[in-house]
């Protein structure tokens, strides 16, 4: 199996902060590398696919980076909706691994 | 556009079988394009995928839960199913159904989810 590990597991934050999450894995992904959101009660949603492309619809502010065993979720500018928790999942191979998530907290 | 929406028992007891369906609706689910998958989040613990299925029934599953799990799709009535037996507590948990896609260099995705079901282990 391709272990994922996210780092910080939370990270207290304020409006109009930059900030980054980090994702490694525990052996070379290439950039089969995708990075989620979720809120409490729903479901997860894509934002980030292979590693730096953006999911249709989601803001300009998300940008991802790397390849290989280390990646990186940036958010530009926080704004209140994006206090949230996030995965990075590699897809490349099975099984599809989840990172342990990172909790965005104000 | 494509939805996916979970139906099964919320309340299913130690040692039985938790059986859950996905339906989808606004495309085929056999479509050579896609795979649908079922990702559980255990209550105060991360996302944890459980495994795929593809059209032509080809499964992959999470080692720990491949003895206890089986995936199934039925394309005539557009849906996929998950089976898991023999639970115990650990598998409480929201399960949710998603589209997996594909694009080349880019590798696979999953673009659509369903709401999610909780699913409680429990006499």
């Amino acid at each position: 199996d391709t272990q994922m590990t996210q780092s910080p597991s939370s990270l207290p934050a304020a409006i109009g902060d930059r900030v980054t999450i980090t994702c490694r894995a525990s052996q070379s992904i290439r950039t089969y590398l995708n990075w989620y959101q979720q809120k409490p009660g729903r479901a997860p949603k894509l934002l980030i696919y292979g590693a730096s492309t953006l999911q249709s619809g989601v803001p300009s502010r998300f940008s991802g980076s790397g390849s290989g065993t280390d990646f990186t979720l940036t958010i530009g500018s926080l704004q209140p909706e994006d206090f949230a928790t996030y995965y990075c999942q590699q897809t490349y191979n099975s099984p599809y691994n989840f990172g342990q998530g990172t909790k965005l907290e104000i | 556009q494509v939805q996916l929406q979970e139906s099964g028992p919320g309340l299913v007891k130690p040692s039985q079988t938790l059986s859950l369906t996905c339906a989808v609706s606004g495309g085929s689910i056999g479509s050579g394009t896609h795979y649908w998958s079922w990702v559980r989040l255990p209550a105060g613990r991360g996302l944890e995928w459980i495994g795929r299925i593809y059209p032509n029934g080809n499964t992959y599953y999470k080692p720990s839960l491949k003895s206890r799990a089986t995936l199934s799709i039925d394309t005539s009535k557009n849906q996929f199913s998950l089976k898991l037996r023999s639970v115990s507590a650990t598998d409480t948990a929201v399960y949710y159904c998603a589209r997996g896609s594909y694009q080349f260099r880019a590798g696979t995705y999953m673009d659509i989810w369903g709401t999610g079901t909780t699913v409680t282990v429990s006499s």
